[in-house]
């Protein structure tokens, strides 16, 4: 299957700073992205929608100026926390597909521990 | 190594018959399982969920079963329906929340 790589898999950072996370489809054309946040026992909860070259489309109650999405290529899209605070920390997950059909491919996930 | 498995990766089933997807794990500190369904061109969204303390969780016409021992969970969809149509992930996390996986999906097709 398609493979989608997130990076980096784990992030500790100082409140106050900002973190990228990036997420590339490695053999396949991404032209949709998902990004995710998960909170432990919980289900995902979307974040935004980004298609290449596009400004990504955010769910209700994400703040766009604080998650930055930018998703330039087609095979690469990151996700910025900007201003980090403590409970900003969470597990970040990212989901491309390529429009085409129906798969949707993981990546690995990013632990972010913002102190 | 695959730490969630979906063996099937597509199923067809008539209308109103019963779907069953099928989900193994391999890691016994999971505890916590999910399932998904994504349709074309969108994200995908949440289904319905199991605790490692329960066997069995149902939500209107979507089962999950639990079996522990086996390292293995299902989804039965009864009746299946047109629009369950779609391609359906298996995700299992740990306690802490440290550990967060998903299976590769199988594509149900509910044939009319």
């Amino acid at each position: 299957g398609a493979v989608v790589s997130q990076h980096p898999s784990r992030v500790i950072c100082k409140s106050g700073t900002s973190v990228k996370i990036e997420c590339r489809s490695l053999d396949f054309q991404a032209t949709t992205m998902f990004w995710y946040r998960q909170f432990p026992k919980q289900s995902l909860m979307l974040m935004a929608t980004s298609n290449e070259g596009s400004k990504a489309t955010y769910e209700q109650g994400v703040e766009k100026d604080k998650f930055l999405i930018n998703h330039a290529s087609l095979t690469l899209s990151t996700l910025t926390v900007t201003s980090a605070h403590p409970e900003d920390s969470s597990f970040y997950i990212c989901s491309a597909s390529s429009g085409i059909n129906t798969e949707a491919f993981f990546g690995q996930g990013t632990r972010l521990t913002v102190v | 190594d695959q730490q969630v498995k979906q063996n099937s990766p597509s199923l067809s089933v008539q209308e109103g018959r019963i779907s069953i997807l099928n989900c193994d794990y391999t890691n016994s500190m999971f505890d916590y399982f999910l399932w998904y369904k994504k349709y074309p061109a969108e994200g995908p969204t949440f289904l319905i969920s199991i605790s490692s303390i329960k066997d069995k969780n149902e939500d209107g016409r979507f089962t999950v079963f639990l079996n522990k021992s086996a390292k293995h969970l299902s989804l039965h969809i009864v009746p299946s329906q047109p629009g369950d149509s779609a391609v359906y992930f298996c995700a299992a996390t740990d306690n802490y929340g440290q550990n967060f996986v998903f299976g590769p999906g199988t594509r149900l097709s509910v044939l009319p």
